[in-house]
C-alpha cells in the first residue's frame, strides 16, 4: 500500500530532551515536507526537501532540523524541544513535475512538550 | 505572500441536505492549484477535490463540487446529500505551480452533520 509512515504517533516529552520524529514513504516521491497543525492556525510548513540532500526552510523552521540522506526518509529533529512546539505534526510527500501532484500525508504525530 | 481565508470557523448541515463551505485566496500568480482537504476525527488529511486554475470547468467528485471564481479569487466547496461521515474539519489549500510545492492552508471549517 502506498503510504507515508510517521513515528511515533504520540509522544510526551520534557523541555530540552532531544527527539526525532521519523517519516518514511514508499512511493519513490522526490518531494517531502513537514507541517505543524495548531488550533485556529491551520497547517504551516516547517521544512521541505526537493530531493536527497536538498532541504530548505518553510514558514516556521525555528527550533527544528531535518535531513534527507535517503529518498524515502525525512526525519524531523527537535534538538531542544520547548512547550511552544507542542503540536500535531504531519509529514507529506509527492512527485515533482506539477503543482497538481497531490500531497500524500502521514497519519500525524501528536507531540506534547512539558 | 499568498493567503487563504476560510471565513466560516464552523458550519452545520442536516443529513441529506446541501452545504457550501467558503474559501478565498490572495495571489498574484497565474499558475496555481487549489485543493480541499478533509480531516476527520482520525486526524488523517484526505484530499477531497482539486482544481487547476487554468481550467474554467469546476471540478466535481461524486457529491463534492467546487465553485471556482478566478476573478473573485474564490473557491467554495459544495457537499450535496450530506452524510454523517462528512463530519470533519475541512481545509482549503493553495499551491503555486513550479514553486517549492508548498501548500498554503486556510484555518479550516469544522463541519457538523446533524442526523
Amino acid at each position: 500500500e502506498a503510504q507515508v509512515t510517521q513515528n511515533p504517533r504520540y509522544l510526551i516529552t520534557v523541555t530540552g530532551k532531544k527527539l526525532t520524529v521519523t517519516c518514511s514513504q514508499n512511493m519513490n516521491h522526490e518531494y517531502m515536507s513537514w507541517y505543524r497543525q495548531d488550533p485556529g492556525l491551520g497547517l504551516r510548513q516547517i521544512y521541505y526537501s526537493m530531493n536527497v540532500e536538498v532541504t530548505d526552510k518553510g514558514d516556521v523552521p525555528e527550533g527544528y532540523k531535518v535531513s534527507r540522506k535517503e529518498k524515502r526518509n525525512f526525519p524531523l529533529i527537535l534538538e531542544s524541544p520547548s512547550p511552544n512546539q507542542t503540536s500535531l505534526y504531519f509529514c507529506a510527500s509527492s512527485l515533482l513535475g506539477s503543482g497538481a501532484n497531490v500531497l500524500t500525508f502521514g497519519a500525524g504525530s501528536r507531540l506534547t512538550v512539558l | 505572500a499568498q493567503t487563504v481565508t476560510q471565513s466560516q470557523p464552523e458550519m452545520s448541515v442536516q443529513e441529506a441536505e446541501t452545504v457550501t463551505l467558503s474559501c478565498t485566496y490572495d495571489t498574484s500568480e497565474s499558475d496555481y492549484y487549489l485543493f480541499w482537504y478533509k480531516q476527520p476525527p482520525s486526524r488523517q488529511m484526505i484530499l477531497v477535490i482539486r482544481q487547476e486554475a487554468y481550467k474554467q470547468q469546476n471540478a466535481t467528485e461524486n457529491r463534492f463540487s467546487v465553485n471556482f471564481q478566478k476573478a473573485a479569487k474564490s473557491f467554495s466547496l459544495k457537499i450535496s446529500d450530506s452524510q454523517l461521515g462528512d463530519a470533519a474539519m475541512y481545509f482549503c489549500a493553495y499551491r503555486v505551480g513550479g514553486s517549492n510545492y508548498k501548500l498554503t492552508f486556510g484555518k479550516g471549517t469544522l463541519l457538523t452533520v446533524n442526523p
